[in-house]
Order: structure tokens, then C-alpha cells, then sequence
């Protein structure tokens, strides 16, 4: 059981360029988000799904496409990487919506946009 | 909307002593509290939560208890250890759009 995967673990990108970044759970879980994280801010939410064919946006979207085209995994894609996005990105998952339940992370993505 | 806010730190502390992170929070609704914690270069991992009032969440000596006339849940450990030098998230949940946090607390146990 290999929990919530990422890849890459570090990026770097020049300012303009696209990327998507990989999010993988084998835990059957049918929510699925996206956050970042920078120094001082904690983490902040992206985007999440509560099942297949489902997305919505969280506090901080701008600049950041998802889809979530199996319950497995949830891609995140950036259309024009920007030196503001530089941050570290945490993928999560849990088994529903309803709040009693925790978020598993996955090992983060390092990005850095120069 | 919703908020947590908590100590910032870093806070330093000597072997075997008492710890105390402050977490308060502002939420509509009956939302569950968790505490995570990030190790270097890691991500997170849940350390404990509590999912109603007076509810006690506790793991590896660590507690906090749900406090809804206070709107708090700080975190406390009897005696800490070097090993326990990281990074304290409180967090809640209110429902599907996912985790509010804290701004995270660094915690510095030395020898």
C-alpha cells in the first residue's frame, strides 16, 4: 500500500512554461486536493475533487487547472508557470467529503519558477 | 469564513519539559480539528484530531482536547524528546472544500 504518490519531487521551471504535476492514491478514497505550501502561509487549499468526473476550486486556483478522470488519480497542471507559484505541493487524499474524516498527504513536489 | 490561528514560534525547548501550542479557530458549523505534524523535508502526517466538543484526541503522548466555549484545541506532551523537533499544524475541517490551517508552529527540542 503505497498511500499518496507525487512525482516530480523537485521542478524547475522558466517563467511561461507548462507542467503538470502527478498525484496518485491506491487507497480507494474518493476525495482528492491539492495545496501549497509557503513560508509563513501554512498551506492553502488549490483544488479538490470528491469523486470521478468532479472539481471545484479552493482559495487559492488562479493559474492552476485539475480533472480527475479516475478515483485514482488527480493531476494538477500549471498553463504558464509564474515566478509566484514557486512553492511546495502536497496532494491529499481521504476516504469522503464528510469532515470527520483526515487527509493522508503524499511526499510533496519542490517547484521552483524562475 | 474559517480560520485557525496558532503560536508561530519557533519555540525552544530543553529535554523532558512540558509543551503547550496554542490553536484557536473561527467556524460556522461543528467542524473536526486535527493536529498534523511535518518532519524535514517530509510531508504531513496526522498526529491526532477530535471530531466533537470535549472530544480528546491523543497519540504518541501527545493530547489535545476539543474546547467549543473556548474555540481551542492546544496541544500539549508531558515530556518531549529531540525526536519530537518539527513542524505543528492545527487544522479543521468543515466539510468538503478540505483543511483550514494554521500557519504552523516549529518546535526546537534540545539535548
Amino acid at each position: 500500500n503505497a498511500g499518496v504518490t507525487q512525482t516530480p519531487k523537485f521542478q524547475v521551471l522558466k517563467t511561461g512554461q507548462s507542467m503538470t504535476l502527478q498525484c496518485a492514491q491506491d487507497m480507494n478514497h474518493e476525495y482528492m486536493s491539492w495545496y501549497r505550501q509557503d513560508p509563513g502561509m501554512g498551506l492553502r487549499l488549490i483544488h479538490y475533487s470528491v469523486g470521478a468526473g468532479i472539481t471545484d476550486q479552493g482559495e487559492v486556483p488562479n493559474g492552476y487547472n485539475v480533472s480527475r478522470s479516475t478515483t485514482e488519480d488527480f493531476p494538477l497542471r500549471l498553463l504558464s508557470a509564474a515566478p509566484s507559484q514557486t512553492s511546495v505541493y502536497f496532494c491529499a487524499s481521504s476516504s469522503s467529503r464528510d469532515r470527520v474524516n483526515e487527509q493522508f498527504f503524499g511526499p510533496g513536489t519542490r517547484l521552483t519558477v524562475l | 469564513g474559517n480560520s485557525v490561528t496558532q503560536m508561530e514560534g519557533p519555540v525552544t525547548l530543553s529535554e523532558e519539559a512540558f509543551l503547550t501550542i496554542n490553536c484557536t479557530y473561527t467556524a460556522t458549523g461543528y467542524p473536526s480539528l486535527f493536529w498534523y505534524v511535518q518532519y524535514p523535508g517530509e510531508g504531513l502526517q496526522l498526529l491526532l484530531k477530535a471530531t466533537k466538543a470535549d472530544d480528546k484526541g491523543s497519540n504518541k503522548g501527545f493530547e489535545a482536547t476539543y474546547r467549543k466555549e473556548t474555540t481551542s484545541f492546544h496541544l500539549e506532551k508531558g515530556s518531549v524528546q529531540v525526536s519530537d523537533s518539527a513542524v505543528y499544524f492545527c487544522a479543521l475541517r468543515g466539510g468538503a472544500d478540505g483543511l483550514t490551517f494554521g500557519k504552523g508552529t516549529h518546535l526546537i527540542i534540545q539535548p
